[in-house]
């Protein structure tokens, strides 16, 4: 079946510029979850999605950083004021509901977003 | 806070070679551990993974075992092969949380 998927695969954008980046997860599940991937940085979580709902947004770094879900289903990252430190890639994953199973089911990555900042 | 610390990289090897990427972790509770390899250009997939204490999770050769009591979860393959070099990220994620990753270990394996 289908996996996750994203998109733009690469975006280049202006320092300044917003962004908005978007994942569709494996129909069904009802967990999705934003990461970002940088050199420096390593793999770092953004923000949980439980349904339409953000029960943890704790790894947004900034209030440029927001996110939503709709249906369920495709959820947007949107960057506003775009910075050169947001170069990343960011990854978009998905999972059965976890809740209540000591955190046990498999995420599912799609293949990211590759955004740079000039 | 919970937390991975895994063996930086890179690390080198021959062919048909032992492997062990070490990894321990810090958490609260029973956090369930993974262990995630990334092949060149493409994306994040789940290698192994163990949702208690003693449990071993296993996977086209790679082994790993949950010890509790070493908070430790480390990745071993008897013989590697060229095509499993890689990027290798031990994880653990609690109920209805993130997964918190360790910073990677690149492993390149030569015939």
């Amino acid at each position: 079946g289908a996996g996750v998927s994203q998109s733009p695969s690469n975006k280049v954008t202006e320092k300044g510029k917003d962004v908005e980046l978007r994942c569709d997860p494996i129909s069904g599940h009802t967990a999705l979850y934003w990461y970002r991937q940088s050199l420096g940085q390593g793999l770092e979580f953004l923000i949980y999605f439980q349904g339409n709902s953000a029960p943890d947004k704790s790894g947004l770094p900034s209030d440029r950083f927001s996110a939503e879900r709709t249906g369920g289903s495709v959820s947007t990252l949107t960057i506003q004021r775009t910075q050169q430190e947001d170069s990343a890639v960011y990854l978009c994953a998905s999972s059965l509901d976890q809740r209540g199973t000591s955190g046990s089911h498999e995420q599912y990555f799609g293949p990211g977003t590759r955004l740079t900042v000039t | 806070g919970n937390s991975v610390t895994q063996m930086e990289g890179p690390v080198t090897l021959s062919e048909e070679a032992f492997l062990t990427i070490n990894c321990t972790y810090t958490a609260t509770g029973y956090p369930s551990l993974f262990w995630y390899v990334q092949y060149p250009g493409e994306g994040l997939q789940l290698l192994l993974k163990a949702t208690k204490a003693d449990d071993k999770g296993s996977n086209k050769g790679f082994e790993a075992t949950y010890r509790k009591e070493t908070t430790s979860f480390h990745l071993e393959k008897g013989s590697v092969q060229v095509s499993d070099s890689a990027v290798y990220f031990c994880a653990l994620s609690q109920a209805g949380t993130a997964l918190i990753f360790g910073k990677g270990t690149t492993l390149s394996v030569s015939s």
